[in-house]
């Protein structure tokens, strides 16, 4: 993938991970929106948050995201059995013309 | 409430054709800009194709570019995916997505249609 995710993370219930989502200088480097989302198991992927740090009603502000030079950032807090599933970041890419790029997903595992 | 239901998937023979549709409702279709996702079982995202609320601007993937065609139609609240030339590869759960125009996020998404190519 054109973003890097780690495959997976774990925490247990209560407490915080971060995901992490690494581009380069034609894609978040360059200055390009990153956005996340939420997939449980079963469903369709979820906007959690769009434009670097900005949350969509009705997602718990434990969920917050930052960016910073070529990489980007998914924090979760107070960690529940029901974040368990896989998330997503997304960007564009300034060298594939007009394309959106997801990374692999980084699958969360609640213990 | 808002809803995007997408339908014509199926079984089809690597070379074949299909075509998905998009179905909007519960929200003006016609304000956003709209996008096809896949997702190979097991695997992650992959975005496919957008085209503009007006339906003059549209992009691709370098995967598809060639054999699939997104269009819409604001007057019966669809988006549509022309698939030619099926490969096997292209076997997936297929997704459309609004965009809001104020940002590229997409907030919405259908529960997707499955596509299979094999002989």
């Amino acid at each position: 993938s054109v973003l890097t995710q780690p495959p997976s993370v774990s925490g247990a219930p209560g407490q915080s991970v971060a995901i992490s989502c690494t581009g380069s200088s034609s894609n978040i480097g360059a200055g390009y929106d990153v956005h996340w989302y939420q997939q449980l198991p079963g469903r369709a992927p979820k906007l959690l948050i769009y434009s670097n740090n900005n949350r969509p009603s009705g997602v718990p502000d434990r969920f917050s995201g930052s960016k910073s030079g070529t990489s980007a950032s998914l924090a979760i807090t107070g960690l529940q059995a029901e974040d368990e599933g896989d998330y997503y970041c997304q960007s564009f890419d300034s060298n594939l013309s007009g394309s959106k790029v997801f990374g692999g997903g980084t699958k969360l595992a609640v213990l | 409430q808002e809803q995007l239901v997408e339908s014509g998937g199926g079984l089809v023979k690597p070379g074949g054709s299909l075509r998905l549709t998009c179905a909007a409702s519960g929200f003006t279709f016609s304000g956003y800009y709209m996008s096809w996702i896949r997702q190979t079982p097991g695997k992650g995202l992959e975005w496919l194709s957008y085209i503009s609320d007006s339906g003059a601007t549209t992009y691709y993937a370098d995967s598809v570019k060639g054999r699939f065609t997104i269009s819409r139609d604001n007057a019966k609240n669809s988006l549509y995916m022309q698939m030619n030339g099926l490969r096997v590869e292209d076997t997936a759960l297929y997704y459309c997505a609004r965009e809001p125009p104020y940002h590229g996020g997409l907030d919405f998404w259908g529960q997707g249609t499955l596509v299979t190519v094999s002989a």
